[in-house]
């Protein structure tokens, strides 16, 4: 199983609620990335875990919080964002070697996450 | 901005036709990876290319990599209108960080 899955699809949401996002693997990989993607712009790093402990965090605003439960998953929750934050929300995996290293490894991506905030 | 440039930012071109799109960084470049992004979608890892390597092919692929010119290149050859997609090139930036290029929207008209 090679497939990064992200729920849910689509989420509208105002300025007021708490959400959340889902993300999950089953390729034993044991790194896991949160990107921002603006709309014809690259992904943005905004976290990364690594043995499911926080390795990198982009100085991202503390209305989005970052968990990764287990080595499967991880999960954005989303507090009192602001309509800049809508964006195409994307998780990926891969295995944790370090990256400039002679084992640089792929990451996978899933289909990502459309938040619009109203 | 520690962000690849990649060119063309757009390319129009005729099925059967070759797409060619560049990416050059300011900083030094290794194991450069390329990624294709349907509309709307998730990135999908094409190819990578390490440092030793100048030239590397799979399928209608060919990548080349000057790490001296801090530069690397896409080849598609023979298009088809389902390679219509963005095109990132990727360098590893410290542990875990990979620095995206601007991306190329490519078009294969049928």
């Amino acid at each position: 199983d090679t497939e990064v899955t992200q729920t849910p699809k689509h989420l509208v949401m105002g300025m007021t609620n708490k959400k959340s996002l889902k993300c999950e693997q089953h390729m034993g990989h044991r790194a896991m990335y949160w990107y921002k993607q603006k709309a014809k712009k690259p992904p943005e790093l905004m976290f990364v875990y690594s043995y499911e402990k926080l390795s990198i965090n982009e100085s991202v605003p503390s209305r989005f919080s970052p968990e990764c439960p287990n080595s499967s998953l991880l999960n954005l929750h989303l507090h009192a964002l602001q309509p800049e934050d809508s964006a195409l929300y994307l998780c990926a995996s891969s295995h944790p070697g370090l990256v400039s290293g002679p084992q640089s490894y792929e990451q996978y991506f899933g289909p990502g996450t459309r938040l619009t905030v109203t | 901005s520690q962000q690849g440039e990649e060119d063309p930012q757009a390319l129009s071109i005729q099925e059967g036709e070759n797409a060619t799109m560049n990416c050059s960084y300011k900083t030094s470049i290794n194991n450069l990876q390329w990624y294709r992004q349907n509309s709307g979608r998730g990135l999908v890892h094409l190819i990578l290319i390490r440092s030793n390597e100048r030239e590397k092919h799979s399928g209608r692929l060919r990548v080349t990599l000057d790490t001296s010119k801090k530069s690397s290149s896409l080849l598609i050859t023979a298009s088809r209108a389902a390679d219509t997609a963005s095109y990132f090139c990727a360098t590893p930036s410290g542990t875990y960080k990979y620095i995206f290029g601007t991306g190329t929207r490519l078009k294969v008209l049928a």
